[in-house]
Order: C-alpha cells, then structure tokens, then sequence
C-alpha cells in the first residue's frame, strides 16, 4: 500500500532555507513524486516533478528557489531564501496503477 | 495560458445528485488524463477519480466507487464528475486537475483549477 509520509510542521526566517521531507511507504523507494503548494485560501499549484534518482523539472513559472533531492524513500523539497509568501501547505503526491495518494501536508510558516 | 474552470457545486441534501464541470483551455484536452481531487473543509487533499486521455480508463478512489462517475467530452474541452447519493462526508472543495505529460494515464498533476465547493447538507 503506497502511503507518504510528511511532517505536519515546519517553520523559518525570512530569507533562510527550509528542506521539506516525504517519505516513500516500504516497498515503493522507487517511486516518483510531486510536489505541490496551497497558500491560504487558495487551490493548489504543481512546483515539481521529483525522480528517485534526484532529477526533476520544475513546473511552468516556477523560480529555481525551489529544488528537488532524493535519497532512497526520502524526497526532499528545498525553498531557498524564504519569502512572505512562501507561508503556505506543501503536500506530495505519488501514484501506483489505479491509485493516486497525497501526503498529509506540510505547514510552512515563514518567520 | 492553460486553464482550469469548474463549476457546478452547490449546497444539496443528502442522497442528491449533482455534475460538476471543468472547462479547459489553452492546451489540447484530448491529449491529457485527467483527474478530481477534493479537501474537505480543513483537511488535506484526497484524490477521487481519473481518467485517461481518451475516455477508455477511468479510476476512482474506494470511497466513492459505485457513487460517483467521471467522464469527459473531448469535443468540448470539458471533463465532467456526476455524483449520486450524496453524503455529509461528501462536503468538500473539489478541484480538477491536468496530468504533466500527453498520453499518460498516471502522472503528477500539472495544473490545477480554483475549485468548486460541494455541501452536502440536510
């Protein structure tokens, strides 16, 4: 059963760095992801397609503040010099042949 | 530019019926899978339903197997989700979404549109 996992929460200084972590349920290490964004009141917004070897392509519009990394069933995503509006939930999403599943989410909050 | 329109939600009692609709525009719609995906108030995201660039495959999350069917008119750019015996916990925003990439029927979502709200309320 394809799960992913997230941590509820994270916060950051204005400027800084923060590194957001979906894990890959055991048996599915393999397995591509994306990442998305939900600021307040807002529909989502697709940042990245991340491959388990670490390559990925961002999506249209989207700065390379935001990068992907991988590392075994771990998939990183990396926000470089923190805006106001980065404040938002940032949820992953794998999929397996017939099923799509979403992470919980990750709160951003922006110091 | 690509886009995304729902419409169709509303507030409806529960075992009701209700479509929903989603315009597309500024890609070729019959070359992409397609996908709903709903948040209920507060919660997180929660895939419903796919299907696939042509109308041939269509998948749909457990919960709604049987209660709900998503179609698509690709004469009209316009991919449909026809909902039957609503339920409280049916209550949700409900976005349509774009695959990435043409002809693949399991992909990331590229594209998302603003959303249309369904309450399910007696």
């Amino acid at each position: 059963q394809l799960v992913l996992t997230q941590s509820p929460s994270v916060s950051a200084s204005l400027g800084a760095s923060v590194k957001l972590t979906c894990t890959l349920s055991s048996g599915h290490s393999s397995y591509a992801i994306a990442w998305h964004r939900q600021q307040p009141e807002k529909g989502p917004r697709y940042l990245m397609k991340l491959n388990s070897d670490g390559t990925y392509i961002n999506g249209d519009g989207i700065p390379d503040r935001f990068s992907g990394s991988s590392s075994g069933a771990e998939r990183y995503l990396t926000i470089s010099s923190l805006q106001s509006d980065d404040e938002a939930d940032y949820y992953c999403q794998s999929w397996v042949t017939g099923l799509h599943v979403f992470g919980s989410g990750t709160r951003v909050t922006v110091l | 530019q690509v886009q995304l329109v729902e419409s169709g939600g509303g507030e409806v009692q529960p075992g009701r019926s209700l479509r929903l609709s989603c315009a597309a525009s500024g890609f070729t719609f019959s070359f992409y899978g397609m996908h709903w995906v709903r948040q209920a108030p507060g919660k997180g995201l929660e895939w419903v339903a796919l299907i696939s660039y042509d109308g041939n495959t269509k998948y749909y999350e457990d919960s709604v197997k049987g209660r709900i069917t998503i179609s698509r008119d690709n004469s009209k750019n316009t991919l449909y989700l026809q909902m039957s015996s609503l339920r409280p916990d049916d209550t949700a925003v409900y976005y349509c979404a774009k695959g990435v990439a043409p002809r693949v029927i399991h992909d990331a979502f590229g594209v998302w549109g603003q959303g249309t709200m369904v309450t399910v309320s007696p």
